[in-house]
């Protein structure tokens, strides 16, 4: 079956030791989302590639990075990560990005920071 | 900023009765509308989606919804909630990108 995949499913870091959360997608889809969803909160969205352009939402933290190195891929690095940065990260794709579309997520990192 | 609503972060009904969650949207132009549900330790999927035409929705899992533009509604129905709903649902609206409201968990009791 098409599919979101996200790895690992649980992530352990240290405070200030860089993690990079990984999602692969089989859709074959050109935009691919990453979502921060902190504990009983909204998914909020950190940012997105459409094909191999980047768009960055203005309240990202800078300490938030991304890279798509192909369509199948998409990583986020988190560079220093504090405290706050604990949190559900969900990746998503869409076809085409267009506003009427569904979007397609994965299952999700869990990311916790010691 | 577009933005929905939802009315209630918790409800609770008893397994075989209607499930009634209330979403709000705020828009001079009418938004393209969603529902996703989320498990627990689970991303979020699709239950169903307001583009344009029929203003009744129907989604998957026995779920619909009804867009009301004169009431800015797009409240998500079921007329027998099973065990297997209890989940988290957002409501969701994609004027620029999509944004949820802040969620309502659902609990469905025997």
């Amino acid at each position: 079956d098409a599919m979101v995949i996200q790895n690992p499913r649980y992530q352990v870091t240290q405070f200030g030791k860089p993690v990079t959360l990984s999602c692969s997608q089989t859709l074959n889809h050109n935009v691919m989302y990453w979502y921060q969803q902190k504990s009983s909160q909204a998914p909020k969205l950190l940012f997105h590639y459409y094909d191999k352009d980047f768009n960055n939402e203005a309240d990202t933290p800078d300490n938030f990075q991304s890279r798509r190195p192909n369509t199948s891929f998409c990583f986020l690095d988190i560079r220093s990560p504090g405290l706050g940065d604990a949190a559900m990260y969900l990746c998503a794709t869409s076809s085409s990005g267009g506003l009427q579309e569904t979007q397609y997520f994965g299952p999700g990192t869990r990311l916790l920071v010691l | 900023a577009q933005s929905v609503t939802q009315l209630g972060s918790h409800v609770s009904v008893s397994e075989g009765a209607l499930v009634l969650l209330r979403c709000n949207y705020s828009s001079s132009v009418p938004p393209y509308l969603f529902w996703y549900v989320q498990y627990p330790n689970q991303g979020l999927q699709l239950l169903l989606k307001y583009t344009t035409g029929a203003t009744l929705v129907k989604g998957i899992n026995g779920f619909e919804a009804e867009f009301k533009k004169s009431e800015t509604s797009f409240h998500l129905t079921k007329p027998s909630a099973h065990m297997s709903d209890a989940a988290e649902y957002f409501c969701g609206t994609s004027y620029g990108k999509l944004t949820f409201g802040q969620g309502t968990i659902l609990t469905v009791h025997p």
